[in-house]
Parts: structure tokens; C-alpha cells; sequence
């Protein structure tokens, strides 16, 4: 079984509706973050959480909305989906271990979401 | 903060050497990290230097010169199969990892 999955694997939806996107992971880890991917962008951070009870603004957070319900469970939410959200969204773990590690991180398969 | 430069695109043939550089700015420095993500897939960790030199995995190593904040990625005998995007990336601590807009090799017969 995977390790980090992510739910739905596609989705389809009109302006203004809201989405959730999930994310669920069996590694243990404390650290989950949620990324977006466009064509010759990279992977933008939108939001992260350290643990349960942490949650912080990544780089593009304007629209979105996470909760962090368990140390296994972090959603992203669209309150009001608009076109330019259409992209390649992924959810990541990682566990910093000791101070000054290499903080890998571990990368669900990626939920394609179009707004239409 | 942290920005990471990384050429777009290298194209090199099969069997041959190619090396993707990646060039950091950062506040604080604890090493570079490399991924790799086949189209359609997600990034898979690859590498990590965290002191100065080349470190060696199979087919692949990477370099780290810390003074010229300075890596890269060597991928030898190169197979089709390593057509992919390379993300550099660098993790500061208590911020997550910065990665930086990834290089998408093609390799060619």
C-alpha cells in the first residue's frame, strides 16, 4: 500500500464551487505540506503543518484553506474554485529527524484538478 | 529567503553524461537535495549533499561546493528511462524545503 495517498486522483469542476482535496498518510511523519505544480513553475508551497496543532501560509495561500485533523490527515480546500486553480496538486510528509537534516520529503501521486 | 536558478531544459543522448547544475541563494544553509519526477508522477528524492564533494548512488551522483553555493546532478550512461524533470531543493531547518523550477532532460537515441 502507498504510503501517502491523495483523494480524488481527478477532479472536474465549475467556477465558484468548493473542493476539498485529501491527503492520508501511513509513514508516521509530523511534517505535511500541500504543493501546487504548473507547467515551468516547480512546485509552489501553499500550505504546511509541523504537527497536529501547527498550520502556516506557504507561498500561494491566498484562496485556499487546510485543516490538519490528525498527525495521519491534512486537507486542502477551495472555498470558491476559480479557473487559474486549474493545476496538479500534491501532498507531501516528511520527518526532519535531527536538526540540519536532509528533511526529505515523500510525495503522494497527485490529485489533477481543472476548474472549469 | 531562499531562491534556487536551474537550467529549463537539457537534451543529451542516450549512453552519454549530462550534468544539471542548480546555483542557491539561502539564509541558511544546511544542504542540497535533489528529486527526480517522470511526467505524470510524482517527485521521488534522489540525493542529498550536506558537505562539500561528490557523492556517487549507481548511475547518479551529485556535487555540493559550498563556497560557490554551487551543485549538481550527474547522471551517467544515461537511459531513456531517465527522461524526466530534476528539482534541486534546499532545506533550511524550521522552513520547509525551497525547491527550485526543475530542469526537464530529454534523453534522445
Amino acid at each position: 500500500d502507498a504510503d501517502v495517498t491523495q483523494t480524488p486522483r481527478n477532479r472536474i469542476t465549475k467556477t465558484g464551487k468548493r473542493i476539498m482535496l485529501e491527503c492520508s498518510q501511513t509513514k508516521g511523519h509530523d511534517r505535511m505540506y500541500w504543493y501546487r505544480q504548473d507547467p515551468g513553475l516547480g512546485l509552489r508551497l501553499i500550505y504546511y503543518s509541523f504537527d497536529v496543532k501547527d498550520i502556516n501560509k506557504g507561498e500561494i495561500s491566498d484562496g485556499y484553506s487546510v485543516s490538519r485533523q490528525a498527525q495521519a490527515k491534512f486537507s486542502l480546500s477551495l472555498e470558491s474554485a476559480i479557473p487559474n486553480q486549474t493545476a496538479l496538486y500534491f501532498c507531501a510528509t516528511s520527518d526532519l529527524g535531527l536538526a540540519g537534516g536532509t528533511d526529505t520529503q515523500y510525495f503522494g501521486p497527485g490529485t489533477r484538478l481543472t476548474v472549469l | 529567503g531562499q531562491s534556487l536558478e536551474q537550467p529549463s531544459e537539457v537534451t543529451a543522448v542516450e549512453g552519454a553524461i549530462v550534468q544539471i547544475n542548480c546555483t542557491y541563494q539561502t539564509s541558511g544553509f544546511y544542504g542540497l537535495s535533489w528529486y527526480q519526477q517522470h511526467d505524470g508522477g510524482a517527485p521521488t528524492f534522489l540525493s542529498y549533499n550536506a558537505l562539500d564533494g561528490l557523492e556517487e548512488t549507481g548511475r547518479f551522483s551529485s556535487f555540493l561546493s559550498r563556497s560557490d553555493s554551487y551543485g549538481y546532478l550527474l547522471l551517467q550512461e544515461l537511459q531513456m528511462k531517465d527522461s524526466a524533470s530534476y528539482f534541486c531543493a534546499v532545506p533550511s531547518g524550521n522552513t520547509p524545503l525551497v525547491f527550485g523550477k526543475g530542469t526537464r532532460l530529454s534523453v534522445i537515441a
